[in-house]
């Protein structure tokens, strides 16, 4: 069974700083992996999409970079900024592809303070 | 991408009572998937919505107590029947890309029973 865990829980910054956090995901046969954005009480937004066959995905400010093989994932978000203070998903999808079942990680919850 | 839209966006309801949470998607879609998001946990998936036949539900999840329609390619409910305080959470319908599995959600429903 998948288990998907995300370090750390909780992490609170000041604005301008570049962090990275992590996922981490026991069993590497995935087909990708998806980081998520949601907002207090909110639905989730979609960020970068990962495919197995790929190391990185960029967009911005955002940076997400998988290693199957060694069972984790990175999102890099670099010079932080208060309006990203959000908890941060990831997910994987079973390598049998679409229409099957994600396993979300727990989130972490990111402050980018002032 | 994928637009999503549900209503209601909250609700307040009595121990007893049911709720239809809709979901309105911009694009036709083979499948739609519910979540459920208790508070402080992560997602957990409830059913698959194909159109034209029976939902599949996940463990733990039953037809009697999460109803799904699917009459259509763009638009799905799902009813929380005979609710209690333990249904208090978000749920958040979504879609998935057909090409590279992409999934979106919607903006969530809060539901709060008292």
């Amino acid at each position: 069974k998948q288990e998907v865990t995300q370090i750390p829980a909780a992490l609170s910054v000041p604005e301008g700083e570049n962090l990275v956090l992590n996922c981490s995901f026991t069993d590497s046969a995935i087909y990708n992996l998806q980081w998520f954005r949601q907002d207090p009480g909110k639905g989730l937004t979609s960020l970068l999409l990962i495919q197995s066959s790929q190391r990185e995905q960029t967009s911005g400010r955002l940076n997400a970079s998988l290693d199957k093989s060694s069972g984790r994932s990175t999102l890099y978000i670099a010079a932080s900024q208060p309006g990203d203070s959000a908890t941060y998903l990831c997910a994987v999808r079973p390598i049998t592809g679409g229409g099957n079942k994600l396993t979300f990680g727990t989130g972490t919850q990111l402050k980018v303070e002032l | 991408s994928a637009v999503i839209s549900q209503k209601p966006s909250r609700d307040i309801c009595q121990r007893g009572t049911s709720l239809t949470i809709q979901c309105q998607v911009d694009s036709q879609v083979t499948m739609m998937f519910w979540y459920r998001q208790q508070p402080g946990q992560s997602l957990t998936l409830i059913a698959t919505a194909n159109q034209g036949s029976e939902a599949t539900y996940e463990s733990g999840f039953v037809i009697d107590k999460f109803p799904i329609s699917r009459p259509n390619l763009t638009f799905s409910t799902l009813t929380v029947s005979n609710m209690s305080p333990e249904d208090s959470s978000i749920y958040l319908c979504s879609v998935e890309d057909r090409q590279g599995y992409e999934q979106y959600f919607g903006p969530g429903t809060r539901l709060t029973v008292t």
